[in-house]
């Protein structure tokens, strides 16, 4: 089975920080996705890779980027971190036909003072 | 375009109480549905599938049919255990897509 690596399980950060999530698969599959989850908005999509230097804009992505600079590896980087931006954050991979469902990793929660 | 919809919670129920949570979907075209399950302080697993109309998806005893004709995936178990408490999530796959759109989720405290 796959094994999806999220850097860190919780983080603090200042407001206005630069921040780096990241995201390692162990594995080939070209899709990789990061949400966020907060409670009552269920799972929200963020940013979106297919490949190598490919993404596209989920259904949040304002303050958000995202890097894929090699397949195995999916960075979501807040680029002036804020208190709006504290939640949980889930990696999750896929492989082209996504009805085989997504893998994710153990999350990150983020929290912005 | 493409929803789900599922029970709001949370859900409180005694061991051994028989267990059922609501999804109905929206979607154009014929999804695949999942519920997947988040155990405190994890990330979200699959726990079951369907691709097809009448399908029944089943695992750890959960169980959930797909229905074409009123649109739903409900979750059921017949017996729930202390340790089946955790957040549940139902998700679509559209065929005609590129991501999963989930439910806002519920949650489910299973006490002795």
């Amino acid at each position: 089975d796959v094994k999806v690596t999220q850097s860190s399980r919780y983080l603090v950060k200042r407001t206005g920080e630069k921040v780096f999530l990241e995201c390692v698969q162990d594995m080939d599959h070209e899709n990789m996705f990061w949400y966020r989850q907060d409670p009552g908005l269920g799972l929200r999509l963020i940013y979106f890779s297919y490949d190598v230097k490919m993404k596209e804009k989920g259904d949040i992505p304002e303050g958000y980027s995202v890097s894929r600079e090699k397949k195995e590896r999916f960075s979501l980087i807040l680029e002036s971190a804020s208190t709006n931006q504290t939640s949980m954050y889930l990696c999750a991979i896929g492989i082209s036909q996504g009805n085989y469902g997504y893998t994710f990793g153990s999350g990150t929660r983020l929290t912005v003072v | 375009g493409n929803s789900v919809t599922q029970m709001e919670g949370p859900v409180t129920l005694s061991e051994e109480a028989f267990l059922t949570i609501n999804c109905t979907y929206t979607a154009t075209g014929y999804p695949s549905l999942f519920w997947y399950v988040q155990y405190p302080g994890e990330g979200l697993q699959l726990l079951l599938k369907a691709t097809k109309a009448d399908d029944k998806g089943s695992n750890k005893g959960f169980e959930a049919t797909y229905r074409k004709e009123t649109t739903s995936f409900h979750l059921e178990k017949g017996s729930v255990q202390v340790s089946d408490s955790a957040v549940y999530f139902c998700a679509l796959y559209p065929n005609t897509g590129n991501q999963f759109y989930f439910g806002t989720g519920t949650s489910l405290t299973v006490i002795p």
